[in-house]
């Protein structure tokens, strides 16, 4: 089974200085990868994903990731941080083989609170 | 746009009653989630459907059950409610093989 660790409870960022949040996850093959941003008191809101190809996916907001399997990590960066960043981010995993059956859920890491001095 | 809504944000309810949550998407997808947020441990997953009137348990199903007779609409009915069951409630929907979709959130306290 796949799961997904998020080793950064808790991070603190300068306006415009750069961000990377770290994702790694355990799977045997390459599994399906997102990152989902949540601001204080709303839903999760998809910044991007890799299925395949290009190991290098940009997202919404100025977000890019890049899938290295090698490590197992799936990072997700922003070169230049606002203070409008200030949320939680979630990485997620899924299983291509089982996906979109019963068995295909994501797994979601626990989190990652970005917050943003000024 | 996907939008996926759920019935309110916020709601208060006492020990005991019967509580309904109703989440509606407007895409046509297959597939639905509740899912409960609790600080320190994230998403866990309590029913998902991936049609109409047919429903799996997730990972945390014990206290709660669900209803899907429309393709566009999944509930979450916690049928006699408990304070541990005080927590951020989010539903999602997906079309098979693609990403989830979630709504706003419904933070639900139980007195």
């Amino acid at each position: 089974a796949q799961s997904v660790t998020q080793p950064d409870i808790h991070i603190t960022v300068s306006e415009g200085a750069s961000l990377e949040l770290r994702c790694n996850y355990s799977y045997g093959a390459t599994p399906y990868l997102f990152w989902y941003v949540q601001s204080p008191g709303q839903g999760l809101q998809l910044l991007l994903k890799y299925f395949s190809g290009d190991t290098l996916v940009q997202g919404i907001k100025g977000f890019e990731a890049e899938f290295k399997r090698s490590q197992s990590s799936f990072n997700l960066r922003k070169p230049s941080v606002h203070w409008s960043d200030a949320a939680e981010y979630f990485c997620a995993v899924g299983a291509p083989e089982n996906y979109g059956g019963s068995q295909g859920n994501l797994i979601f890491g626990k989190g990652t609170k970005l917050s943003v001095k000024p | 746009d996907v939008k996926v809504t759920q019935s309110s944000r916020y709601l208060v309810k006492r020990t005991g009653e019967k509580v309904f949550l109703e989440c509606v998407q407007d895409m046509d997808h297959e597939n639905m989630f509740w899912y409960r947020q609790d600080p320190g441990l994230g998403l866990r997953l309590i029913y998902f459907s991936y049609d109409v009137k047919m429903k799996e348990k997730g990972d945390i199903p014990e206290g709660y059950s669900v209803s899907r007779e429309k393709k566009e609409r999944f509930s979450l009915i916690l049928e006699s409610a408990s304070t541990n069951q005080t927590s951020m409630y989010l539903c999602a929907s997906r079309q098979t093989a693609y990403e989830q979709y979630f709504g706003p959130g419904t933070r639900l306290t139980v007195t």
